[in-house]
């Protein structure tokens, strides 16, 4: 069974511009999870989707947002860049239905604002 | 909201045992997990406690008290691959987001 992929592995932006991310769980899996991950702040919570509904929301500004499409994959869209979102952004995909609650992470995509 | 505290660094030698401890404040309680992640790769998952007590996964052991929003997890004959930081994270809260700690980077000296 193919992993958790995350497209692009490595984007440079440059202030005030927007991006997109892209996550594609494991088949099977409805539930992704978005986290940003920077050195000292460890990983944070952005949200969380399931069957294309946002069913939980981290405290990041509205620049942040997401969807989740019919085939499960989901997409993650940071608007007006600032430096500080300079940062790994990891997708987790787990099965709604597993006893362990076990997130599968995918490589991540490392973004930089310059 | 949701918050667990756990140290920000151990280090201990090869062979040794050590114990990197988790507290967490949330509303509504799901369970808690525990993560690994190596330098420049993704976390992955480790141990799941939901119910008090001992959970044992080779030489990885993770416990619960959910009367004392604690956790532990015990990390037995450490090798220098376990060199790496561990996060504590609870599913809990309206929705049961799961929520990590800050992670500890544990250095296993030779």
């Amino acid at each position: 069974k193919a992993g958790v992929t995350q497209t692009p592995r490595y984007l440079i932006k440059t202030r005030g511009q927007q991006v997109t991310l892209s996550c594609s769980p494991i088949s099977g899996h409805r539930s992704v999870s978005w986290y940003q991950q920077t050195p000292g702040q460890g990983l944070q919570f952005l949200f969380e989707y399931f069957s294309e509904t946002q069913r939980n929301k981290g405290n990041f500004p509205g620049r942040f947002s997401g969807r989740q499409f019919s085939n499960s994959r989901s997409e993650m869209n940071v608007s007006t860049l600032e430096l500080g979102d300079s940062a790994l952004y990891l997708c987790a995909s787990r099965h709604d239905r597993g006893l362990t609650n076990e997130q599968f992470f995918g490589p991540g995509t490392r973004l930089t604002v310059l | 909201g949701q918050s667990l505290e756990q140290p920000s660094e151990v280090t201990a030698v090869e062979g040794a045992i050590v114990q990197i401890n988790c507290t967490y404040q949330t509303s509504g309680f799901y369970g808690l997990s525990w993560y690994q992640q190596h330098d420049g790769g993704a976390p992955t998952f480790l141990s799941y406690n939901a119910l008090d007590g001992l959970e044992e996964t080779g030489r990885f052991s993770s416990f619960l008290s959910r009367s004392d929003s604690y956790g532990y997890l015990l990390l037995q004959e450490l090798q220098m691959k376990d060199s790496a930081s561990y996060f504590c994270a609870v599913r809990g809260g309206q929705g049961g987001k799961l929520i990590f700690g800050q992670g500890t980077e544990l250095s296993v000296k030779p």
